[in-house]
């Protein structure tokens, strides 16, 4: 069963630093990663999608990257802003099940300080 | 503006009644998704749908039931068989195949 691991739990930073988040999971065979950023109370936003055969996507301060073979995505945030705080959640879809399902992790709650 | 409007964005369940949650999209996507999120975690996936009359069990379905008579709408009821309904409840669609998923604001549901 695929499991998906985000560390650190919770994060805190200076504004203007730049940040990596990490996420791993225990079985390569996937289609796709997607990274989500979440606001308290509010639904996910789409950040990233990474396909399967890709090593990183980039929008603008955002750089996602990921290595299949060893399990693993980093979601890159340069010179962080107050605004970027919010909880990012990282999911895979396994290649093994149907209907686009994704894994989630359970997140790191990012806070930058002005 | 195209997107995926739950309702309500709050709901209050008594013991032994039923409820139904709202999730529709205009996004035209083939797909729909409903997902569980509690305090903390991550979100999991309670039933989706590829296909109009057509859904499948996610990993936590026991409790909930889900209908898809229309392209646009995935309603989901919480039953009473649900012991621990409390939580955030995730609507999301997507096109079919290699596509990102699209998520409404959720709805928090509470136990009075």
């Amino acid at each position: 069963k695929q499991e998906v691991t985000q560390i650190p739990a919770a994060l805190s930073v200076p504004e203007g630093e730049n940040l990596v988040l990490n996420c791993s999971f225990t079985d390569s065979a996937i289609y796709n990663l997607q990274w989500f950023r979440q606001d308290p109370g509010k639904g996910l936003t789409s950040l990233l999608l990474i396909q399967s055969s890709q090593r990183e996507q980039t929008s603008g301060r955002l750089n996602a990257s990921l290595d299949k073979s060893s399990g693993r995505s980093t979601l890159y945030i340069a010179a962080s802003q107050p605004g970027d705080s919010a909880t990012y959640l990282c999911a895979v879809r396994p290649q093994e099940t149907s209907g686009s399902r994704l894994t989630f992790g359970e997140g790191t709650q990012l806070t930058v300080n002005p | 503006d195209g997107g995926i409007t739950q309702s309500p964005k709050y709901l209050f369940r008594k013991e032994g009644q039923n409820v139904t949650l709202s999730c529709e999209q205009n996004l035209n996507h083939d797909a729909m998704y409903w997902y569980r999120q509690d305090p903390g975690q991550g979100l999991r996936l309670i039933y989706y749908s590829q296909i109009v009359n057509d859904f499948q069990k996610g990993d936590i379905a026991e409790g909930y039931s889900v209908s898809r008579e229309k392209k646009e709408s995935f309603p989901l009821t919480v039953t009473s068989a649900q012991k621990n309904p409390t939580a955030f409840y995730l609507c999301a669609s997507s096109d079919l195949g290699n596509q990102p998923q699209h998520f409404g604001d959720g709805t928090r549901l509470s136990i009075l």
